[in-house]
Parts: C-alpha cells; sequence; structure tokens
C-alpha cells in the first residue's frame, strides 16, 4: 500500500487564490512527522512546512497551511494568496522514525498560477 | 552555508560503465539518503543510512550500491550502469529520528546512459 497518496497530478489556480493540495497518509506508527516539499523547474527540493502527529494546531508558515485531519489521514497544503513564483511540483512526505528514520514521498501535484 | 552538496551535477554515461556519485553533507546530520526522481514517479529511495556505520535498502536499491565513508559521506555507485537508470539522483540528509527535522536536498544529478 501507498504511505502517501497525491491524486492531484496537475492543478490550475488564479493568481491572489488559494488553492488546496490533497495528501493523505497510511501509518500505524502514532509518531510520525508530515512534510511538504515545492520543486520548482530549476530542480530544487525547498522545504515548506511541517506538521507533527501530535500537533494540536495546524502547521502555518507564511502563506502556506497545512490543513491536519488526522482521523481522515490527511495532510493537504493551503496556499494563500497564489503568486506565479507558486507554479512548481509539490510534494507531500511522511518521516516514520521507527522505520530507520525514512521518509516516504507521494508522487508529486504539479501547480501552474494563471496570471 | 553549502548544506548537502553532490557531484557530478550532469554525467552521460555508455551502456556497462561504472561511475560513483559523491554527496557530502555540513550539517552534522545523523541520517543520509538517495533518491531517484523519473518523471511522474516521484522520489523513490535507493538506499539510506540512518546513521554512520548502517545501510539499508529502499524501494528500488537492485543495480546500485553505497558506502558511508563517515557521518559527512554518503557515496552512490552504479556498477554496471544500464539505460534504465538513466534518472535524476538526488541526495539528501536529515538530523534526529524524532522532531520536526526535514531532509535537506543536493541540487541532484541529471546521469543519462546510453
Amino acid at each position: 500500500a501507498q504511505k502517501i497518496t497525491q491524486t492531484q497530478p496537475g492543478m490550475f489556480v488564479q493568481e491572489k487564490e488559494a488553492v488546496t493540495l490533497d495528501c493523505t497518509y497510511d501509518t500505524s506508527d502514532p509518531s510520525y512527522g508530515l512534510f511538504w516539499y515545492k520543486q520548482p523547474s530549476s530542480g530544487e527540493m525547498i522545504f515548506l512546512i511541517y506538521q507533527g502527529s501530535y500537533d494540536q494546531q495546524n502547521a502555518t508558515e507564511g502563506r502556506y497551511s497545512l490543513n491536519f485531519q488526522k482521523a481522515r489521514k490527511s495532510a493537504n497544503l493551503v496556499i494563500s494568496a497564489s503568486q506565479l513564483g507558486d507554479s512548481a511540483m509539490y510534494f507531500c512526505a511522511m518521516r516514520e522514525p521507527n522505520t530507520g528514520n525514512q521518509f516516504y514521498f507521494g508522487t508529486g501535484t504539479s501547480l501552474t498560477v494563471i496570471p | 552555508n553549502a548544506g548537502v552538496t553532490q557531484t557530478p551535477k550532469f554525467q552521460v554515461l555508455k551502456t556497462g560503465q561504472s561511475m560513483t556519485l559523491q554527496c557530502a553533507q555540513d550539517m552534522n546530520h545523523n541520517s543520509m539518503y538517495w533518491y531517484r526522481q523519473d518523471p511522474g514517479m516521484g522520489l523513490r529511495l535507493i538506499y539510506y543510512s540512518a546513521s554512520e556505520g548502517t545501510t539499508d535498502k529502499g524501494e528500488v536499491p537492485n543495480g546500485y550500491n553505497v558506502s558511508r565513508l563517515n557521518k559527512r559521506e554518503f557515496s552512490l555507485r552504479l556498477e554496471s550502469a544500464a539505460p534504465s537508470q538513466t534518472s535524476v539522483y538526488f541526495c539528501a540528509s536529515s538530523g534526529w529520528r524524532r522532531g520536526n527535522q526535514p531532509q535537506h536536498f543536493g541540487d541532484g544529478t541529471r546521469l543519462s546512459i546510453l
């Protein structure tokens, strides 16, 4: 079974609008971490935001927020006030400390911001 | 502030040739990883090293070997390159097993095998 599922291969959003990128995960470990990364066309992987499994509040970092629904095992990334520079691939990842500190990645969502 | 450094950035090989991808991190991280990225498949883990002195197979280890030379360096070797190994390779490192420490990535190596 896939540890991380991203069901949206491609998304479009109008500039200045908000967009939600979906991510669901699968783990039986009570302790885990969830991460989102951005990969622009230049290729580098940029860490955006983190959510711990025991965190009571949703994580926020500037225009990025993580909609964490533990019972549903979802960790959706919300980007507010989209900018042209947000056009990129976005990857959801999960860390399981009890599996040798492995990280598991989804297949990514390609976001295009339309002017 | 170098972070994770990968060399080379680009490489073209002929089928059957061997080569080693180098990776070094200067963040005193315990864990290091090698991934390959192919279109539509996200990042797939080849090998990882949870701590110095240990290495483990990931999802797609066949055709590769690794060496954790010391805490800083983690190399990936292709003994006999095949066209199916054409990909972008990323090295990453991470801190403690618990907590909010993300992986830090190198800039990638674009490898083509003819």
